[in-house]
């Protein structure tokens, strides 16, 4: 079973517009690790939020905001006042395990901002 | 300042050749990897160095041999290189191996199999 579903697979909103992007995992653990990557068209990955499972308290930064919800294993994402240069794939990844760290990325959602 | 850096950044080559990357971070981390990135952007780990001791070893064709020299450096040899091949390859590190850690990610190699 896939432990980190991202089931949109491509959005495409228009500037200035509100997005989600949604992210639910699976893990039998009780401490785990939850992270969004983001991946413009350059390639390069980017760090964007660490949550642990011990918070749910959602977290803000400018434009972006993350939901982290365990009743319904959620760790959603959401961009307000979309702009172009928000374009990109945006993988959720999850680490579970004590040691020997595995991360396990989501299979990404391209987000297309249309000017 | 680079944190993660690869090279090459791109790597064009004949089925059946060697080649190596290399992969070097500058952040004093600890623990380094090397992640597969498929033509769907799916990314996928195929190894995981902690002090130049192998961690984690994904199912990889053993033709992929990750040296690590020192904890600063994970580079990556292929050997026989295939079509299937064909991939970017991303380098990243972290501070340790505890999953808390955040990882760090280099600018990846884009590798095409002819």
């Amino acid at each position: 079973a896939q432990k980190v579903t991202q089931a949109q697979t491509e959005i495409s909103v228009v500037e200035k517009e509100d997005v989600t992007l949604d992210c639910v995992y699976e893990t039998r653990d009780t401490t785990y690790y939850l992270f969004w990557y983001k991946q413009p068209p350059s390639g390069e990955l980017v760090f964007l939020i660490r949550r642990n499972s011990f918070d749910e308290q959602n977290e803000i930064s400018g434009r972006y905001s993350w939901n982290f919800q365990k009743s319904t294993s959620s760790f959603n994402f959401t961009i307000t006042a979309s702009q172009v240069v928000d374009s990109a794939v945006y993988f959720c990844a999850l680490s579970e395990a004590i040691y020997g760290q595995n991360f396990v990325f989501g299979p990404g959602t391209r987000l297309s901002v249309l000017p | 300042d680079t944190a993660v850096s690869q090279t090459p950044k791109y790597l064009v080559t004949q089925m059946g050749n060697d080649k190596s990357i290399k992969c070097e971070q500058n952040l004093g981390h600890d623990t380094m990897y090397w992640y597969k990135q498929d033509s769907k952007k799916f990314l996928k780990i195929m190894f995981s160095y902690n002090n130049k001791e192998l961690i984690i070893n994904e199912t990889v064709p053993n033709r992929f041999s990750p040296k690590s020299p020192d904890k600063a450096h994970l580079n990556l040899h292929i050997n026989s290189l295939e079509l299937g091949d064909s991939a970017v390859y991303f380098c990243a590190s972290s501070l340790g191996q505890a999953q808390q850690e955040t990882q760090y990610f280099g600018p990846g190699t884009r590798l095409l199999v002819l």
